[in-house]
């Protein structure tokens, strides 16, 4: 069974900290996604990475694929309340279009 | 485009009735449909892959018999909770496969809240 641990679980910052959220798995996958969730919404994809070292850069948020594509992580410069919600990760199981989710860590940025 | 919605978005039934949850593709034709629960304060688990005109496939653990998927057309796939029952309150959710050139990437509808008494 593939597996996504996030970390951390909680993160409780001031606006204008920088952060990094992990996603690590022992498995490979094919490619990976980062989501955010709103309570009561679906997800809301942010990015898709697909190649090992890609990064990738959205404004404010860089997420990198790791080189074994095995592992991802989500950096936000300069926090601001309005990133607070639910991030996920979700990797595609190799040979299949299924995901897999994450454990994902839910930010709270305080004005 | 790519729009995938859901309904309905909340309902709240009697133990032991079924209930019937929809998820459309509204913009596009989804060959293959996802459906994931999502309890409170964690994470999204994926229950079952929805094949149209096919079987669907259930992840480990997930009754077939009490979650049926029907994925009748190509822009639309249910699921029924039958017999609910308080455990099975969740939050559920589909994304829909995308096509042309968003093969790898998944859609997803703006989920189901559903309360059983």
């Amino acid at each position: 069974t593939q597996l996504l641990e996030q970390s951390p679980q909680f993160l409780s910052i001031q606006e204008g900290e920088n952060l990094t959220v992990y996603c690590n798995s022992s498995s490979v996958f094919s490619s990976l996604q980062w989501y955010r969730q709103e309570p009561g919404e679906g997800p809301v994809l942010l990015v898709t990475v697909v190649t090992g070292g890609e990064v990738k850069k959205l404004k404010r948020l860089t997420f990198q694929f790791g080189d074994a594509r095995k592992d991802s992580s989500l950096h936000i410069t300069a926090a601001q309340p309005g990133d607070t919600g639910l991030y996920l990760c979700a990797g595609r199981a190799p040979g299949t279009y299924k995901y897999i989710f994450g454990t994902g860590t839910r930010l709270k940025v305080l004005a | 485009g790519a729009v995938v919605s859901q309904h309905p978005s909340r309902v709240i039934c009697k133990s032991g009735t079924s209930v019937k949850i929809e998820c459309r593709s509204l913009d596009f034709q989804a060959t293959t449909m996802f459906w994931y629960r999502q309890f409170p304060k964690q994470s999204l688990m994926l229950m079952a892959t929805s094949n149209e005109g096919s079987k669907a496939t259930y992840e480990q653990g997930v009754e077939k018999d009490k979650f049926l998927i029907n994925h009748a057309s190509l822009t639309l796939s249910t699921l029924t909770v039958t017999s609910a029952h308080p455990e099975d309150s969740s939050f559920y959710i589909c994304s829909a496969r995308g096509q042309g050139d968003f093969p790898n990437e998944q859609f997803f509808g703006p989920g189901t809240r559903l309360t059983v008494l």
